[in-house]
Order: C-alpha cells, then structure tokens, then sequence
C-alpha cells in the first residue's frame, strides 16, 4: 500500500531534549516536505527536499532541521524544543514538480513540548 | 506574498443539504489548486485543478476552479454525517518547491 508513514504518533516531551520525528515513504518519491498545523493559522511549510541530499528551508523553519541521506526517509529534528514548537506534524511526499500532482500525507506527530 | 483564504470558516448543515466551500487566492504564478479532506488526521486527496472552467467530479463531491477570478469552489450534494471533516484548500505556486499554500480550512459538520 502505497503511504507515508511517520513516527511517533504522539509524543510529550521536555524543553530543550532533542528529537527526532521520523518520515517514511514507499512511493519512491523525489519530493518531502514537512508541515505544522496550528489552530487559526492553518499548514504552514516547515523544510522541504526535492531529491536526497537536497534540502531547503520552508515558511517557518526557525527551530527544525532535517536531512535527506536516503530518498525514503525524510527526519525532521528539533535540538532544543521549545513549547511554541506544540503543534500537529505532517510529513508529505509527492513525484518530480514536472508531472505536477498530488501531496501525499502522513497521520500526523502530536508534539507537546513542556 | 503567496494567499488562499477559504470561507466560510465553518458550516453546520443536515443530511441531506447542498453545500458550496469556497476558496479564493493571489499567488504570483499559480500551477495548480487542490482541495483535500481532513477528519482524524491526515490531509486526504480530492481533486487537483489546473484549467478554468473544467469540472471534476467524484460520487457526490465537485470542484471547479475560476483562474481569471481567482478562486474555486468545492460542492457537496446530498451531505451525509461522514462528509464532516475540515476541508482545505490549497495552492501550489510555479517554481521548484512544489510547495502547497494552505488556506485555514472550512469545518463541515453534518447534522443527521
């Protein structure tokens, strides 16, 4: 079944430990990117990757790294999470910007930084 | 910058009724618009639209897309309860991001 998968689901974490939200895809996509969505202010792009070892920053990317060593997996870490970094992750993946379709996303990561 | 403002917000309705999601934009050069469903979670894939005035249409759900006005809409005919979900409409600009603008999304509930 074609997916994206990310891990965890859930996750409540203290200021300042570092983590790593996971990002899988089987579809051998050359495109990720990641999303938070927060109440009133909709999905707003994080990072993004067109191909392996080709990243580049998105809308909000103050407080996110991530890296793209593999064409399926696409990690986003936060060194020093912060509460403001509370949010609802998603991870999407899609084919070359030439044959132009659709995202593909993942279920989601609720992070709750403490 | 890059906008897409869908309204209304939310939308309380009864089995059975018609509904029409709207969702405006302004974005420097548009490539496509496309409207996704998002119930538990995940953002789920309805249509893509690329040409004005074309019609695409799956069972009861339609969407056209108006590029000289710069907007579209997403009908809903016949709603039933598991039509409730936050539909969100979003634009992918030309350039090599292949990046989405979001709007904030309109929440559909259906009464039975």
């Amino acid at each position: 079944e074609a997916q994206v998968t990310q891990n965890p689901r859930y996750l409540i974490t203290v200021t300042g430990k570092k983590l790593t939200v996971t990002c899988s895809q089987n579809m051998n996509h050359e495109y990720m990117s990641w999303y938070r969505q927060d109440p009133g202010l909709g999905l707003r792009q994080i990072y993004y990757s067109m191909n392996v070892e080709v990243t580049d920053k998105g809308d909000v990317p103050e407080g996110y790294k991530v890296s793209r060593k593999e064409k399926r997996n696409f990690p986003l870490i936060l060194e020093s999470p912060s509460p403001n970094q509370t949010s609802l992750y998603f991870c999407a993946s899609s084919t070359n910007r030439q044959k132009n379709t659709e995202a593909f996303f993942g279920q989601g990561t609720r992070l709750t930084v403490v | 910058e890059d906008k897409v403002v869908q309204s209304p917000l939310s939308l309380v309705v009864h089995e059975g009724d018609t509904v029409t999601l709207n969702c405006s934009y302004e974005v420097t050069n548009f490539r496509s618009l496309l409207w996704y469903k998002q119930e538990k979670k995940a953002p789920t894939f309805l249509f893509m639209l690329t040409s004005s005035g074309i019609e695409k249409k799956s069972g009861r759900l339609s969407s056209i897309l108006d590029k000289k006005e710069l907007f579209s809409i997403l009908n809903i005919t016949a709603t039933q309860t598991g039509d409730s979900a936050v539909y969100l409409c979003a634009v992918k600009p030309q350039g090599g991001s292949e990046k989405l603008v979001f709007g904030k999304g309109t929440k559909l509930t259906v009464n039975p």
